[in-house]
């Protein structure tokens, strides 16, 4: 059974640039959610998809988006980034959108805004 | 709105001592999901265990028990006779009985010294 694997590891980017993250989910797994988790915090809920639809959003403004396609792979586009955006960034797959399970996360995307 | 309270920053402590984790939680539903998740140094979540509101069993697995308590909003975790590979970070974290919003709380390092 493969796990979640993310793309790239790290990355550097510039203020005002575009950046997409991009993230597999584990086998069988239907849901995504992405979380970006600042140093010495707690992931904080970006958004879910659930069959390739936006399935809730947390407190993040439009120019985060996302995708999720047929083969349940996801990903995170975030336009016309800013220094605060530099964080981990965390997919994470679960079995169903239907109800909380336990989610299966990735190793994470280090962005670096500069 | 949903809100998960670690108190404990950072814990240190002498090999096979135990240690208890504290996670205090927030929510208006009557039926949600709690959490412990645990990244150690590499960075990576790894998932411990889901209790869902309406289970107040106390669970034990190997050296890790979860303390759930209700009535104080409480879903605490201990770790007996601690070792060195249980450094870390853990993080409680709560979820509606959709799945679709985790929140997770400010997460507590723990280190343990041989």
């Amino acid at each position: 059974e493969t796990g979640v694997t993310q793309s790239p590891t790290h990355l550097i980017k510039t203020r005002g640039q575009q950046v997409t993250l991009r993230c597999s989910s584990q086998s069988g797994h239907n849901t995504v959610s992405w979380y970006q988790q600042a140093l010495g915090q707690g992931p904080q809920f970006i958004f879910q998809y659930y069959r390739e639809e936006e399935n809730g959003r947390g407190n993040f403004p439009p120019r985060f988006s996302g995708l999720q396609f047929p083969n349940y792979s996801s990903e995170l586009n975030v336009n016309a980034l800013e220094l605060d955006d530099s964080a981990l960034y965390l997919c994470a797959s679960s079995p169903t959108g239907q109800g909380a399970y336990e989610q299966y996360f990735g190793p994470g995307t280090r962005l670096t805004v500069t | 709105a949903q809100k998960v309270t670690q108190a404990q920053t950072e814990i240190s402590v002498v090999e096979k001592e135990d240690v208890t984790l504290d996670c205090v939680y927030e929510t208006r539903d009557t039926t949600y999901y709690l959490f412990w998740y645990k990244q150690p140094p590499s960075g990576e979540l790894v998932f411990l265990i889901r209790r869902n509101s309406f289970d107040e069993q106390n669970e034990i697995s190997g050296r890790y028990s979860w303390n759930f308590q209700k009535s104080t909003s409480s879903f605490n975790f201990t770790i007996t006779a601690s070792q060195v590979v249980d450094s870390a970070v853990y993080f409680c974290a709560l979820s509606e009985a959709s799945g679709q919003n985790f929140v997770f709380g400010p997460g507590t390092r723990l280190s343990v010294l041989p």
